[in-house]
C-alpha cells in the first residue's frame, strides 16, 4: 500500500536560519506531489508543486525553494527563514486528478 | 489562476442541527473534490464527483455538482460533535491540486 513519511512534526528555528523539510512516498511511481502551507485558522496555500524528478512549479513568490532529486521524494528548503514563514507545511501526492493524500504534517515555529 | 471560492468560512451549529458548505468557480471545474481535515490534524479526502449533476452520498453526508460543473455543496444532516472540522473542496488539475478557503464548522452539544 502506498504511504506518505513527512518530518519533523514540530521545528523552531530562528530567524535567519536554513530549513529543509523532507517528505518521502512509497508505493507508487511518479506521483505528483505538492509542498502547502497552512496559517493557523486559515486554508491549504499551494507552494510548489512537482510532475515528475526536477519538475517544479512555484505558485507563490517567496523565500522558499522546492526540489524533487528522486521520483518519490520532495523537499522544501530556505536559506534564510523570515517570521513570516511560520505556519503547518503539508506534503502530498496523488496520481493524476485521483484523490489526494497527505503527509502529517510539519509544524514550524520561527523565532 | 483559477480560484475555487468557498463559503461561509465559519459555520457554528448545535448538534442535530444540518450543515451546508458551498463552493463555486467562475470557470469549468473538471472534478471536485471534498477533503476534511480535523483540528490539529491533515486534510483527508472524502469524495470526487466528475459528472455534471452528480450526487453522491456518505451516511450523512450528501455531495452534488452543479450542472453547469461551476459548482459544488457538501450537506451534513443532523450534525453530531465528530463532524467539528474543517472542510475543503478542490479541483485536482492533473498536476495542479488547488483548494478552496475551506468552511470551518463547529458543533455545541
Amino acid at each position: 500500500s502506498q504511504t506518505i513519511h513527512q518530518w519533523p512534526a514540530t521545528l523552531v528555528q530562528p530567524v535567519g536560519s536554513p530549513l529543509s523539510l523532507e517528505c518521502t512516498v512509497e508505493g507508487t511511481s511518479n506521483p505528483n506531489l505538492y509542498w502547502y502551507r497552512q496559517a493557523a485558522g486559515r486554508g491549504l496555500q499551494l507552494l510548489f508543486y512537482s510532475v515528475g524528478i526536477g519538475q517544479i512549479s512555484s505558485e507563490v513568490p517567496q523565500n522558499l525553494s522546492a526540489s524533487r532529486p528522486q521520483d518519490r521524494q520532495f523537499i522544501l528548503s530556505s536559506k534564510k527563514l523570515l517570521l513570516s514563514d511560520s505556519g503547518f507545511y503539508l506534503c502530498a501526492w496523488s496520481v493524476q486528478k485521483t484523490e489526494a493524500f497527505f503527509g502529517q504534517g510539519t509544524r514550524l515555529t520561527v523565532v | 489562476g483559477q480560484q475555487v471560492m468557498q463559503i461561509p468560512q465559519y459555520q457554528h451549529v448545535q448538534e442535530g442541527e444540518d450543515f451546508t458548505t458551498y463552493c463555486n468557480s467562475s470557470t469549468t471545474l473538471s472534478n471536485i473534490q471534498w477533503y476534511k481535515q480535523r483540528p490539529g490534524g491533515h486534510p483527508v479526502f472524502l469524495i470526487q464527483l466528475v459528472k455534471s449533476g452528480e450526487v453522491k452520498k456518505q451516511k450523512r453526508l450528501t455531495f452534488q455538482f452543479g450542472e453547469a460543473k461551476k459548482n459544488s455543496s457538501l450537506h451534513i444532516t443532523a450534525t453530531q460533535t465528530t463532524d467539528v472540522g474543517t472542510y475543503f473542496c478542490a479541483e485536482n488539475q492533473g498536476g495542479k491540486l488547488i483548494f478552496g478557503q475551506g468552511t470551518e464548522l463547529s458543533v455545541k452539544p
